[in-house]
């Protein structure tokens, strides 16, 4: 149990592009999601945390109008990253809380190349 | 500043030799704490985390870790290591709740056959 998924694993796009990553919860609800990012041999940096039905928390330093959130629903949130640059490629991981609240959950992350 | 602190970048350990990664937490309070591992190219997978009561927490494929309060530590062991367990692993904290959680920057295991 408590499987995320995301999809695409992994996505090449022309500069100036947008590119849209989806973070599913399987089999379970997931009230709060969270997007990182991770650079090649680098720890995760948390980027935002969505919460359903509501706008994206975003941490300091991130373009929250570079990188749009949304969580439509309680197994679904989208990472859009806006006008995509190459020093956007990197490695983009969600999490959702599972379900007993107390553990997140990751996908498998998401490699994005930006040409 | 709260941090969290994984002072090896690097560990290489011979396939049946014992393991322990350090882990040290800097907050004003005792956050919750994790580990997680990443195989390459791959999400990060729970294996164990420390919310309250017996500081010697068990997890899955064999690891454990303790945490010490007054050390600041939470660091992860093993007492033989196998080859698949080479991998980046992560010390994680919280400090309120799950909502929180911050990243030390990693420890890469190698395992020497």
């Amino acid at each position: 149990g408590a499987v995320v998924s995301q999809h695409p694993s992994r996505v090449i796009c022309k500069s100036g592009t947008s590119v849209k990553i989806e973070c599913r919860s399987l089999d379970f609800q997931a009230t709060t999601m969270f997007w990182y990012r991770q650079f090649p041999k680098k720890s995760l940096m948390l980027m935002a945390t969505s919460n359903e039905g509501s706008k994206a928390t975003y941490e300091q330093g991130v373009e929250k109008d570079k990188f749009l959130i949304n969580h439509a629903s309680l197994t679904l949130s989208t990472l859009t990253v806006t006008s995509a640059h190459p020093e956007d490629s990197s490695f983009y991981i969600c999490s959702a809380n599972g379900p007993y609240t107390d553990t997140q959950y990751f996908g498998p992350g998401t490699r994005l190349t930006v040409l | 500043a709260q941090s969290v602190t994984q002072p090896d970048i690097h560990i290489t350990v011979s396939e049946g030799a014992s393991l322990e990664l350090r882990c040290n937490y800097s907050y004003g309070a005792t956050p919750y704490l994790f580990w997680y591992v990443q195989s390459p190219g791959q999400g990060l997978q729970l294996l164990l985390k420390y919310f309250s009561g017996d500081t010697l927490v068990q997890g899955i494929k064999g690891f454990e870790a303790e945490f010490k309060r007054s050390q600041s530590s939470f660091n992860l062991r093993k007492p033989s290591v196998h080859w698949s367990d080479a991998a980046e692993y992560f010390c994680a904290v919280a400090l309120y709740n799950n909502n929180d959680m911050r990243f030390g920057a990693g420890t890469r295991l190698t395992v020497k056959p």
